[in-house]
């Protein structure tokens, strides 16, 4: 088991730009979560999959982000534009019941 | 909705000691709370979780109690080790919704060997 997988462990980019960042969830797993954290709001909520369904989106801050899931093996979270106020560590997760959930390693996002 | 506060924020031990984290939570009807380690440079990973049916669990060094009644839980962690050094992060989520996870601050452990 590989775990939850993501990429790009690092992005640094300049405002305006678009990012997209991958997420490969642990194999059986139906529930996939995007995070953000950031040392002021903490770890925050974006968007919840389940069998590959957006359930919630309320913790999606703007138009800009949007996050898809295609098939049960890859999500993805873009942001376009972006802005510096987006960087922050983004976390993908994914749970085979809805209350326990495995995190990846993240992607540090930068935007300057 | 629901609201967690997590204290202390930073805490320093010596290796060998004990030390307890503890968080309070504002939802009445929550009723999963797991406890996240994360080291630097990673992601959150799960240590130890409790439902609101059982006041106390324990693994081996770490072991976590729940008072429902005055809506509070506690992570305690035996013989301290430095590879315990990490931020430690509690959550509490309800049956209404019980994907959102609503996380703690976190507290910041040091173990000085």
């Amino acid at each position: 088991d590989a775990g939850v997988i993501q990429s790009p462990r690092h992005e640094v980019t300049e405002m305006g730009q678009e990012v997209t960042l991958r997420c490969k969830p642990i194999s059986g797993h139906n529930s996939l979560f995007w995070y953000r954290q950031t040392m002021m709001r903490g770890l925050e909520l974006l968007i919840y999959f389940n069998n590959n369904v957006p359930i919630d989106d309320s913790g999606m801050p703007e138009d800009r982000f949007s996050a898809k899931m295609p098939n049960a093996s890859f999500s993805t979270l873009k942001i376009q534009p972006s802005e510096p106020r987006d960087s922050a560590v983004y976390f993908c997760a994914s749970s085979s019941i809805e209350q326990g959930r495995n995190f990846g390693a993240g992607t540090r996002l930068s935007v300057l | 909705g629901e609201n967690v506060e997590q204290h202390p924020s930073t805490l320093s031990v010596q290796e060998g000691d004990s030390a307890v984290i503890k968080c309070t939570y504002s939802d009445s009807a929550s009723n999963y709370f797991p406890w996240y380690k994360q080291e630097l440079g990673k992601g959150p990973q799960l240590i130890i979780d409790i439902r609101s049916n059982v006041g106390e669990k324990k693994d081996q060094r770490i072991a976590v109690t729940l008072n429902k009644t005055a809506k509070h839980f506690s992570l305690h962690i035996t013989e301290t080790q430095p590879e315990d050094s990490a931020v430690y992060f509690c959550a509490a989520s309800g049956v209404d919704s019980s994907y959102k996870l609503i996380f703690g601050s976190g507290t910041r452990l040091l173990v000085r060997p």
